[in-house]
């Protein structure tokens, strides 16, 4: 299968600064990706569509002032958590589809564990 | 609202046993249909997706999908430890480049 690269894998962070969470499709190109965020115990929840070349589309709820989502090229997205605080802290996931594939299976990364103290 | 529901769990099996996980789910447009594997602290991985009334073979797994009824199943034939996880489903309504939506998943714990 395709493979999602993200990075870090976990990160500790103080309140009140920034986190960038970076999401790569290594093997091919992806002009969706899509951002989840997990709690502990629950399930997915999507937060945002990213597209390459345009604006995320985010999920009612979610703060697009808060999370910035940047999708730069067909390769590379990168979630950026502003002024953290501790209720942010979850399991942040990104996935990917395959551009060109029609069979609609998104590929996930390995996932980025945020603690905000 | 488009809404994807599994079985409440944890679900418990015997080493060897079949394992059946079931989803519904409420829009009936639904095109494709897939089962992820997630292991604690760990992110999804997929295991199968099925577009097409029936089943579906793959080694252990098989998916089953009935959209008259808008369900969708994956039996796991032989259980073994390795296969315990969370299973989630998702249904993906609109074309290839529509989003997925998740039911919560259901825990499966295979008893050596």
């Amino acid at each position: 299968g395709a493979v999602v690269s993200q990075h870090p894998s976990w990160v500790i962070c103080k309140s009140g600064t920034s986190v960038k969470i970076e999401c790569r499709s290594l093997d091919f190109q992806a002009t969706t990706m899509f951002w989840y965020r997990q709690f502990p115990k629950q399930s997915l929840m999507l937060m945002a569509t990213s597209n390459e070349g345009s604006k995320a589309t985010y999920e009612q709820g979610v703060e697009k002032d808060k999370f910035l989502i940047n999708h730069a090229s067909l390769t590379l997205s990168t979630l950026t958590v502003t002024s953290a605080h501790p209720e942010d802290s979850s399991f942040y996931i990104c996935s990917a589809r395959v551009a060109g594939w029609n069979t609609g299976e998104l590929f996930f990364g390995e996932g980025s564990r945020l603690t905000v103290l | 609202q488009k809404e994807v529901e599994q079985n409440s769990g944890p679900l418990s099996v015997p080493e060897g046993a079949i394992a059946s996980l079931n989803c519904t789910y409420s829009d009936r447009g639904s095109q494709s249909f897939f089962w992820y594997r997630q292991y604690s602290g760990k992110s999804p991985e997929l295991i199968m997706f099925i577009y097409s009334n029936g089943d579906k073979e793959d080694g252990r797994f098989t998916a089953q999908l009935n959209k008259a009824s808008q369900y969708v199943s994956l039996l796991i034939r032989d259980s073994q430890p390795s296969d315990s996880a969370t299973y989630l489903c998702a249904v993906n309504a609109g074309g290839a480049n529509s989003k997925l939506t998740f039911g919560k998943g259901i825990t499966l714990s295979v008893r050596p």
